[in-house]
């Protein structure tokens, strides 16, 4: 399968904690994207990494990517409530088409 | 503008019926995608158009007819339709990519479909 394996595949912290999500892949991407959901709605994107890049920083959210081992991590830093969500790392194996991960559905309790 | 709108929010169908989901972008952006997602699950691609042709269909049964009348609006017609097609139908539109390479996606909040 091309879809992506992430985990946990539930995270439950406190506010002020950080969450770390992982995603794991088989096949060779030209970049990898990760999104955050809400409840039943649209997705929201969060940031691109790309293939030759190996770490990138937006605001609280840190990406890291390692081709070799296939594998890329969504940290979020001094979380929120409002960052409950769920959380998909998506692939980009070519052309327009992306192939999204199990996702992660992060609880931040107050 | 960076919103994509979808409407209806929510439908309900029975197996007989003619419906059709609509998505509007201004954002410029020369690709659109349809993707389906069940419950818990990730979204899925459906169909992808690039500057208004069709360019991909992911193996898509036909009682779901993509349509592009414009580069602004998508249309999903749904026809005969099953209950285990019950899902959020998820419009999203992008800059229209390098061979190799895509943009982010923007997505609309979905059409909630109930198919009885």
């Amino acid at each position: 399968s091309q879809q992506g394996e992430e985990d946990p595949q539930a995270l439950s912290i406190q506010e002020g904690e950080n969450a770390t999500m992982n995603c794991s892949y088989k096949t060779s991407i030209n970049n990898l994207q990760w999104y955050r959901q809400n409840s039943g709605r649209g997705l929201v994107h969060l940031i691109l990494i790309r293939s030759n890049e190996r770490e990138k920083h937006s605001g609280r959210l840190r990406v890291t990517l390692d081709t070799s081992k296939k594998s890329s991590s969504l940290l979020i830093t001094a979380s929120r409530a409002a960052d409950t969500a769920s959380y998909f790392c998506a692939l980009n194996t070519g052309f327009q088409k992306l192939v999204f991960g199990t996702g992660t559905r992060l609880l931040v309790s107050p | 503008d960076t919103e994509v709108t979808q409407t209806p929010k929510h439908l309900v169908m029975g197996m007989t019926n003619k419906k059709s989901l609509k998505c509007e972008q201004h954002m410029g952006h020369r690709a659109m995608y349809w993707y389906k997602q069940k419950a818990k699950k990730p979204p899925e691609l459906m169909f992808v158009y690039s500057y208004e042709k069709l360019s991909i269909n992911e193996s898509v049964p036909s009682r779901f007819s993509p349509e592009c009348p414009n580069s602004s609006l998508l249309n999903l017609h749904l026809h005969a339709l099953q209950p285990e097609d019950s899902a959020l139908y998820l419009c999203a539109s992008s800059q229209d990519s390098l061979v190799f390479n895509s943009y982010e996606q923007y997505f609309g909040p979905g059409t909630r479909l109930t198919v009885t």
